[in-house]
């Protein structure tokens, strides 16, 4: 079963950013970050494909998230720039599953599992 | 605001059955997308629960049913436990948005 293991917490000031990296090992698969802020719901912010580098993102996080992934040591990283206030919340990575090939994924599934510990990160003047 | 709506709270008492609805769009569950969902422990990630048809990861007690009908879908327990007392939350995706969407959550309390 891959397990995935996230960096610690973050305070970070308001315009700043932040690099949170998830470690996860064992086949081929996506890696995706979704975000809760305190008392709120789970919202998506994109996904990788580490074999490939392929990423994708909603229209809202396009340009401040950067998702990358580290082949060799199996850790994928997401970024978030100009830090607001409202960006406070927990950061999770989770496994999603793709069915690849030598010239690449040509089927997608969106469900989630596993999920990795979280990260909070905390934007605080 | 969520794309998807679930009720915020559900409770119900040992034994009994609970329903939490996730209401969506044309676009979303009604398009049709799959709907999964995850449970969320207090203080800990969210775990998938149910994914697609009625698919449960192994560990997950057929207790866990869910159910779809045009733009909606449900997710029941049967058999209430305590340990059921958590956070659940539905997720589709959403062919206007081209992205995964969840519903803001619903916190269930065993009376």
């Amino acid at each position: 079963q891959v397990q995935l293991v996230q960096s610690g917490a973050e305070v970070k000031q308001p315009g700043s950013s932040v690099r949170i990296s998830c470690k996860a090992s064992g086949g081929t698969f996506s890696v995706h970050w979704v975000r809760q802020a305190p008392g709120q719901g789970l919202e998506w912010m994109g996904r990788i494909i580490p074999l490939f580098g392929t990423t994708k993102y909603p229209q809202k996080f396009q340009d401040r998230v950067t998702i990358t992934a580290d082949k060799s040591t199996s850790t994928a990283y997401m970024e978030l720039t100009s830090l607001r206030s409202d960006d406070t919340a927990v950061y999770y990575c989770a496994k999603g599953v793709v069915i690849c090939n030598n010239y690449g994924c040509y089927r997608e599934y969106n469900w989630l599992d596993p999920w990795g510990q979280g990260t909070l990160v905390t934007v605080s003047s | 605001q969520s794309v998807l709506t679930q009720p915020p709270s559900a409770s119900g008492a040992p034994g009994q059955t609970v329903t939490i609805s996730c209401a969506g769009s044309s676009s979303n569950i009604g398009a049709p997308y799959d709907v999964h969902w995850y449970q969320q422990l207090p203080g800990t990630a969210p775990k998938l629960l149910i994914y697609g048809d009625n698919n449960r990861p192994s560990g997950v007690p057929d207790r866990f049913s869910v159910s779809k009908s045009g733009t909606s879908a449900s997710l029941a327990i049967t058999g209430l436990q305590a340990e059921d007392e958590a956070h659940y939350h539905c997720q589709s995706y959403d062919r206007s948005l081209s992205a995964s969407v969840f519903g803001g959550g619903t916190r269930l309390t065993v009376l």
